[in-house]
C-alpha cells in the first residue's frame, strides 16, 4: 500500500515560475527521496534527505523534511518546461531497504 | 558508469502465456530492488535481493511471480499464468550501502501488455 501521499496532484506554472510540492508519510524513516519521471520513462533519483536533516540543496532544488509532522517539501525554482514530469517522494523505513513511494505530483511547466 | 538495464523494454503477450524480464544492475550494486507501477500511480514493491539472497517479498508478489538473483549479478523476474491485472511497467533498481542511505538507481522499465 502507498504510504506517501503528495500533495497537490497536479500543478500547472508558467516558466521561471518556482513549484512546490508536499509529502506526507505515516511511519519512522531512516531517509526520504525524491525521484522524477517523465511519461512512460524509468525514475531518476534527485535528492536523499536522511532523517536527521532539516534541509537539503541541489542545483535548484530545495528539499526540506518535518519529522514531527510527517512532512517534506521539494521546491524548484526558476523552473523550465524540460521541468514537466510527475514527482514522487518515497520514504525508506527505519527497518527494511524498500522504498515506499507516494502517488506522485504531475508538474506541467508551460514555456 | 552504466546505468541499471532492463530486458525487454516492451512485452505483450496473451493472457495465461509466462513471461521474463531481466534486469542488470550497476556493476559494484549488492542489492537489486523490483517494484511494478501502474498508470498513474507510484511504483510498489515487489522483492530485493542482496547479492543473491532474496531477503523480502511483498504479498504483492503471488505465487504466480518469481524472482532470482542466481550469481548475485543480474535478475529475472517470471510471471507465470499471466492475467490482464499484470499489465503495468515493472521497474528494476539497485542500490549500494553508502552511509547505510541505500541510495536507488532505477532502470528504464519493461512495459508488459496483456491482452
Amino acid at each position: 500500500s502507498q504510504q506517501g501521499e503528495e500533495d497537490p496532484q497536479a500543478l500547472s506554472i508558467q516558466e521561471g515560475e518556482n513549484a512546490t510540492m508536499n509529502c506526507s508519510y505515516k511511519t519512522s524513516i531512516n531517509n526520504l527521496q525524491w525521484y522524477r519521471q517523465n511519461s512512460g520513462r524509468g525514475l531518476v533519483h534527485l535528492i536523499l534527505i536522511r532523517s536527521n536533516e532539516r534541509e537539503k540543496h541541489s542545483g535548484r532544488l530545495r528539499v526540506t523534511l518535518d519529522t514531527s509532522k510527517k512532512s517534506s517539501s521539494l521546491l524548484i525554482t526558476a523552473s523550465r518546461a524540460a521541468d514537466t514530469a510527475s514527482y514522487f517522494c518515497a520514504t525508506r523505513e527505519t527497518s527494511g531497504s524498500r522504498l515506499t513511494f507516494g502517488e506522485g505530483t504531475q508538474l506541467t511547466v508551460n514555456p | 558508469d552504466t546505468g541499471v538495464s532492463q530486458d525487454p523494454r516492451h512485452k505483450i503477450t496473451k493472457r495465461g502465456q509466462n513471461v521474463t524480464f531481466r534486469c542488470d544492475p550497476i556493476s559494484e550494486h549488492n542489492r537489486l530492488y523490483w517494484y511494478r507501477q501502474t498508470l498513474g500511480q507510484g511504483p510498489e514493491f515487489l522483492t530485493y535481493f542482496q547479492n543473491e539472497a532474496q531477503l523480502e517479498k511483498s504479498r504483492l508478489l503471488s505465487d504466480r511471480f518469481s524472482a532470482e538473483r542466481p550469481k548475485g549479478s543480474f535478475s529475472t523476474l517470471e510471471i507465470q499464468r499471466t492475467e490482464q491485472g499484470d499489465s503495468a511497467m515493472y521497474l528494476c533498481a539497485s542500490s549500494r550501502r553508502l552511509a547505510g542511505d541505500h541510495e536507488q538507481y532505477f532502470g528504464p522499465g519493461t512495459r508488459l501488455t496483456v491482452t
